[in-house]
């Protein structure tokens, strides 16, 4: 079964950092690595969609790689904004999606 | 486009009660799965329909049950109301391609329905 895990927790930077979230996955095996962000008692909102066979995607600000061979994708944030602040999930999975418990990000004004 | 929705938004139910949640999928989306994501954790796949059929399930009692309508709309129908079962309950809903061509489209999430028991 796919586990899915995610560090840090929860992370706090000031307006304007770069960061990167980590997601790591135990079957490497997959069909694709998803990024979400969820804001607090809300759905799920698309970020990047990774295909098995691509290393990286880029949307704005926002960067994420996958190496499979590691079981490993991470989530880079250029210059973060205060609306950024939300929990980032990520999943892997065709039909049944395994989600990681996600990151928890505060950017502080 | 429309996208993906849910209702109801927010729900009170007591133990043993049943309740049907509703969800209708993103325009030209045959595909659809449910998730409920307890406080604090990631979610947790209950089932996926297509074509008005289950096409895989999660580790979920048989009280948990589902249909799909043949406008691909869903519904999620849960028995003998535990307060484990307090939750968000999310639908997802996409475009089932073949595998064969290699290709994986992504699930889209309407806002869920946020269900309490007491």
């Amino acid at each position: 079964k796919q586990e899915v895990t995610q560090i840090p927790a929860a992370l706090s930077v000031p307006e304007g950092e770069n960061l990167v979230l980590n997601c790591s996955f135990t079957d490497s095996a997959i069909y694709n690595l998803q990024w979400f962000r969820q804001d607090p008692g809300k759905g799920l909102t698309s970020l990047l969609l990774i295909q098995s066979s691509q290393r990286e995607q880029t949307s704005g600000r926002l960067n994420a790689s996958l190496d499979k061979s590691s079981g490993r994708s991470t989530l880079y944030i250029a210059a973060s904004q205060p609306g950024d602040s939300a929990t980032y999930l990520c999943c892997t999975g065709a039909n049944n999606l395994f989600f990681g418990t996600g990151t928890r990000l505060t950017v502080i004004p | 486009e429309t996208g993906v929705t849910q209702s109801p938004t927010h729900l009170i139910k007591t133990r043993g009660q049943q309740v049907t949640l509703r969800c209708s999928s993103q325009s030209g989306h045959n595909t659809v799965s449910w998730y409920q994501q307890a406080l604090g954790q990631g979610p947790q796949f209950i089932f996926q329909y297509y074509r008005e059929e289950e096409n895989g399930r999660g580790n979920f009692p048989p009280r948990f049950s589902g249909l799909q309508f043949p406008n691909y709309s869903s519904e999620l129908n849960v028995n003998a109301l535990e307060l484990d079962d307090s939750a968000l309950y999310l639908c997802a809903s996409k475009d089932r391609v073949d595998t064969v061509r290699g290709s994986n489209q992504p699930q889209h999430f309407g806002d869920g329905t946020r269900l309490s028991i007491l």
